[in-house]
Parts: C-alpha cells; structure tokens; sequence
C-alpha cells in the first residue's frame, strides 16, 4: 500500500525558509486522481491545510500562506516538497503530508499521512 | 472560506456507549464531508468520506450522515481505542480545504 513519508530539518531560524520533502513508496506520484498535499498542526491545536500538487505541477495554495509556500513535484524520485519562506515561531508545528484522493461528483479526502515531522522555528 | 464548527468541543463518555459528534458547515457543502480520527502523536486516520462511507478497514460501529450544512458523526458502542480527537473536513469549495476545530472524546 501506498506510504509517504516526510524529512528535513526539525529546526529553522526565523525569516529562513523551511524545507521538506515527502517520498511516496508503495505507488506512482505520478498516477491520476490524486493530488499531494501538505497540512499542517500548531503544538495542541487543530489542521490547516497548506496547499496541494498535482502530479503534472498544478498547484493549489492556502490563501493564507500563499505568499510564503511553494509545492514542487520531483516524479522521477517519487517525492514532492514545501518551502515556506520568512518563518516565524507562528510557523513552528508538525508538518504532514498526505495523498489527497479525488472523486469526481463525491469531494477528495486525504488518505494515507505520512507520520508527520515536527518542525520549530527558533534561533 | 468555508468555516466548520464541530460540536462539542470535547466529550467524556464511558466504553460501549453511543456517541454523536456534530459537524456544521457556513455554506451548503452538499456531501463532501470527511471525518478523521487522531490519537496523540499520531496522524490524523480517515474514517469516513463523502459524508456517509465507512474507509476500508474501519470497523463498522463508525458511520456518518448529513448534507448540505448539518453532519453527524456516530459511533454506536465505543471501544477503549476509540478514545481520541475527532475532526470534519470539507472539500466542496476549495482551496482552501478547512477542518472543523476537533472534538476530544475522553474516557469517563
């Protein structure tokens, strides 16, 4: 079965940018029907949603994090990433992403996670 | 945006009840109503889609129902791993994707 996982720094100073990569196993990227997607969760609180990429190089991003986030798609390594740029503490949670499956006329839920990295900003 | 309002916020309840957890939309949403399941450290896990079907491998106690704005999710006799935070997500007009703020069920 399809199984994603997420890497990177735990550990960004404040105005860098944040870096992560998600490799997929277990299936294509590259297959259709799915977006790929990144979310998000603040120490103790709820979801926010990042942003999203189609295999192709479509994109679809929060407009709350629009200016900051870039989702790019590597097919040939299986993997997709986020860069968020000028973080703050306020960007410090635990980053997951997911396969997003969508059905035409029913909606896309997300399905499987990764299990998630936690990353904090601080100097 | 389309906001989502989950009630209640938190929840205490004891093994072989009957639980609801309600889900609100601010806009008709027609169908397209998800609920996950999360348990600390854990990834959220997907237990229902399009408002009323189960996820493979998800036992059968778990169901949801509604449309349009109102949404339910039930869970008939609870079972001690069933204890964990509970969140809707909607896909009808997006971006962007929005969660309902989740409910914590807790052990009574």
């Amino acid at each position: 079965q399809v199984q994603l996982q997420e890497s990177g720094p735990g550990l960004v100073k404040p105005s860098q940018t944040l870096s992560l990569t998600c490799t997929v196993s277990g299936g294509s990227i590259s297959s259709g029907g799915y977006y790929w997607s990144w979310i998000r969760q603040h120490p103790g609180k709820g979801l926010e949603w990042i942003g999203y990429i189609y295999y192709s190089g479509s994109t679809y991003y929060n407009p709350s994090l629009k200016s900051r986030v870039t989702i790019s798609v590597d097919t040939s390594k299986n993997q997709f990433s986020l860069k968020l740029s000028s973080v703050t503490a306020a960007d410090t949670a635990v980053y997951y992403c997911a396969r997003d499956s969508v059905v035409a006329a029913r909606g896309d839920w997300f399905d499987p996670w990764g299990q998630g990295t936690l990353v904090t900003v601080s100097s | 945006d389309i906001q989502m309002t989950q009630s209640p916020s938190s929840l205490s309840a004891s093994v072989g009840d009957r639980v609801t957890i309600t889900c609100r939309a601010s806009q008709s949403i027609s169908s397209y109503l998800n609920w996950y399941q999360q348990k600390p450290g854990k990834a959220p896990k997907l237990l229902i889609y399009a408002a009323s079907s189960l996820q493979s491998g998800v036992p059968s106690r778990f169901s949801g129902s509604g449309s349009g704005t109102d949404f339910t999710l039930t869970i008939s006799s609870l079972q001690p791993e069933d204890f964990a935070t509970y969140y809707c997500q909607q896909s009808y007009s997006t971006p962007p994707v929005t969660f309902g703020q989740g409910t914590r069920l807790e052990i009574k």
